[in-house]
């Protein structure tokens, strides 16, 4: 499968607990997503980055929350001291230019207990 | 900033009736537009976009949209849905300046019944 893969699908933590996620996108794809997905909701962009640099970022966004793509290809989210409204489907997309499509993976969701 | 609302969170509709779902967006320079499905249990999948040229843009599956620009609207339709169409559908757009990140309306959740 040469989809955008993220790891884990699943995750549950408790409260104040450290958590981090894996993106791998489509290969040779340079741009890189993260959306977070709660019910009922469209996705909502988190940040995103071209090659390994960091353009954006959601003013939404807690410092609680860090994403790195070292060397450009997979990319890793970090969610520090978790709180329960975190819960929700964190998803990764990739494209490979601007005038094109974002390919999503299937998603991980977490939920703080 | 950009924004852009979805105007029907969910629709029930029997099988072979026809289907509009509405799509408004808020950004004044050139956009590139899409509509995405998310069946249940899977990832989110591109329907079909629209970059430039014709306004009438056909995807998968039977479903087309019309990009009116002086309404700032992508309209999704398809003249008979199926059973099988039941999904959640996302409007998104992304601009072709400053920030290129795609920003999603709410979603229309829509049911067919068989």
């Amino acid at each position: 499968d040469t989809g955008v893969s993220q790891n884990p699908r699943h995750k549950i933590t408790k409260r104040g607990q450290n958590v981090t996620f894996r993106c791998d996108p489509i290969s040779e794809h340079n741009r890189l997503y993260w959306y977070r997905q709660t019910l009922g909701q469209g996705p909502e962009f988190l940040t995103y980055f071209q090659n390994e640099a960091q353009l954006e970022k959601s003013r939404l966004l807690s410092d609680r929350f860090s994403a790195e793509r070292p060397k450009g290809s997979f990319s890793t989210l970090e969610i520090q001291r978790t709180e329960q409204g975190d819960s929700a489907m964190y998803l990764c997309a990739s494209s490979p230019e601007l005038t094109t499509e974002a390919f999503f993976g299937q998603g991980t969701r977490l939920t703080v207990v | 900033a950009q924004s852009v609302s979805q105007h029907n969170h969910h629709v029930i509709l029997s099988e072979a009736a026809s289907l509009e779902l509405g799509c408004n967006y808020s950004y004044g320079g050139t956009v590139n537009l899409f509509w995405y499905v998310q069946y249940p249990g899977q990832h989110l999948q591109l329907l079909l976009k629209y970059f430039s040229g014709d306004p009438l843009v056909k995807g998968i599956k039977g479903f087309e949209a019309e990009f009116i620009k002086s309404k700032f609207s992508f309209n999704l339709r398809k003249p008979s849905v199926q059973w099988s169409d039941t999904a959640e559908y996302f409007c998104a757009v992304n601009a072709l300046s400053g920030t290129y990140k795609y920003i999603f309306g709410t979603g229309t959740r829509l049911k067919v019944l068989a």
